[in-house]
């Protein structure tokens, strides 16, 4: 059935970039998604791509697309203490709106 | 910055009994969704609903769950003769339309069954 698979954990030192992969079965995904969870808080839509696009660009967030490989990942330049979260992978189900979601990568600040 | 509300953000409730979680969408959405959490494990999707009714929904979402838009505001999730297995984070989102890249989410109420 349709799966997203992600590394359960990230740790990077404050001001290094971050790279969280994830890979999806569902081919037929119009959009794919990064969310982001606070601790306590509800899951934050931080960016999507569009299923025909390479690559997206939103300030420090870049997202990669490899449609073929059926690869996403997500590259946070600059690192910072409040980048520390779970971040989870998301992708439509059969172009229709349920979204399926990984387990999530959390990601934390080394010394 | 509009937002997607839920209440309560806990409840505790005891096996056998039904328990009814509330959400308020945000104002111009179309789209309502009921997701679920279970400690550790994935975010997985329950329900959809649009246009009064359900456009679609998973297998989790049996004849034990139920969801309403009672008055143009709220978007409810009947959860009847809940079961410990049944302890969750429990999220609602809406979005403006299908596309899927405008679903926001509320933070939550978390459902314990003892």
């Amino acid at each position: 059935g349709e799966d997203v698979e992600q590394s359960l954990f990230l740790s990077v030192r404050e001001g290094d970039s971050s790279v969280i992969n994830c890979t999806y079965t569902d081919s037929s995904s119009t959009y794919l998604y990064w969310y982001k969870q606070e601790p306590g808080a509800g899951l934050q839509l931080l960016t999507y791509i569009f299923s025909n696009m390479d690559m997206k660009q939103d300030q420090r967030l870049t997202v990669l697309l490899n449609k073929k490989d059926k690869h996403l990942s997500l590259r946070i330049a600059d690192t910072q203490t409040g980048d520390s979260a779970i971040y989870f992978c998301a992708e439509t189900y059969q172009a229709g709106t349920a979204l399926i979601f990984g387990k999530g990568t959390t990601l934390s600040m080394s010394s | 910055e509009p937002e997607v509300t839920q209440t309560p953000s806990h409840q505790v409730t005891q096996m056998g009994q039904e328990v009814i979680l509330r959400c308020v969408p945000i104002s111009n959405h179309l789209y309502f969704y009921w997701y679920r959490q279970i400690l550790g494990q994935k975010v997985e999707f329950l329900v959809s609903f649009y246009n009064n009714e359900i456009s679609e929904k998973s297998e989790i979402f049996d004849d034990q769950f139920s969801v309403e838009r009672p008055d143009g505001s709220n978007f409810t999730l009947k959860i009847r003769s809940t079961k410990l297995e049944d302890s969750a984070m429990y999220f609602c989102a809406s979005s403006r339309d299908r596309t899927g890249n405008t679903i926001y989410f509320g933070e939550g109420s978390w459902l314990t069954v003892v």
